[in-house]
């Protein structure tokens, strides 16, 4: 099984920053890397697939990026609404996900 | 539109069975794989398995082999998670959601609510 690592699992910013949350594999997923987002109480939310296509409707000042082991979501401009928690995915080999990074 | 309506929370003894069901609406329903995802209070999502109502072929995640069961109903466009043996360890939110397809790689773009499941005795 392939395993994910987040880094920070916690992450504090204020309004208008630049934040960057990192996902490490235990083996190589090549490009097949996803990043959701998810509120309290709510279903998570697909945001960034593929390691960089962005999802429709969701802003441009998120962004992802990486390959192989190492993979990255950033927030350029951070805003109210983006104070979540953000889960990476692989789908390389079955499908699992990280234990997710809270922005607060 | 599309949407995924899930069935109601449930309280589980230790050692019994639940079904939680997953009506799906507003696409081709043998399009897609209906996935099923887990999670524990303040943990991260932990993937269950998947049917594709097309062919009716299901994979589960090892972790759940022998005690999960997957299918579906056409007619309903609805698909079911069967989780047998229920310990305090399965107390989570089930989410099922569906898959979209990019080139050979798949993400989830639609999710059910989620159901509470609470094992208690």
């Amino acid at each position: 099984d392939i395993h994910l690592t987040q880094s920070p699992s916690s992450l504090s910013a204020s309004v208008g920053d630049s934040v960057t949350i990192s996902c490490r594999t235990s083996e190589n997923v090549y490009r097949y890397l996803n990043w959701y987002q998810q509120r309290p109480g709510k279903a998570p939310k697909i945001v960034i697939y593929d390691t960089s296509k962005l999802q429709s409707g969701v802003p441009s000042r998120f962004s992802g990026g990486g390959s192989g082991t190492d993979h990255t979501l950033t927030i350029r401009g951070v805003q109210p609404e983006d104070f979540a928690t953000y889960f990476c995915q692989q789908v390389y080999s079955s499908w699992s996900f990280g234990q997710g990074t809270r922005l607060e | 539109q599309v949407h995924l309506v899930q069935s109601g929370a449930e309280v589980k003894k230790p050692g019994a069975s639940v079904k939680i069901s997953c009506e799906t609406s507003g696409y081709t329903f043998t399009g897609h794989h209906i996935h099923w995802v887990r999670q524990a209070p303040g943990q991260g999502p932990e993937w269950m398995g998947w049917i594709n109502p097309s062919i009716g072929v299901t994979s589960y995640a090892e972790t759940f082999q022998g005690r999960v069961t997957m299918t579906w109903d056409t007619s309903k466009s609805t698909t079911y998670m069967a989780l047998n043996s229920l310990t305090s360890d399965d107390s989570a939110v089930y989410y099922c959601a569906r898959q979209n397809y990019f080139e050979t790689s798949g993400y989830f773009d639609f999710w059910g609510q989620g159901t509470l499941v609470t094992v208690s005795s």
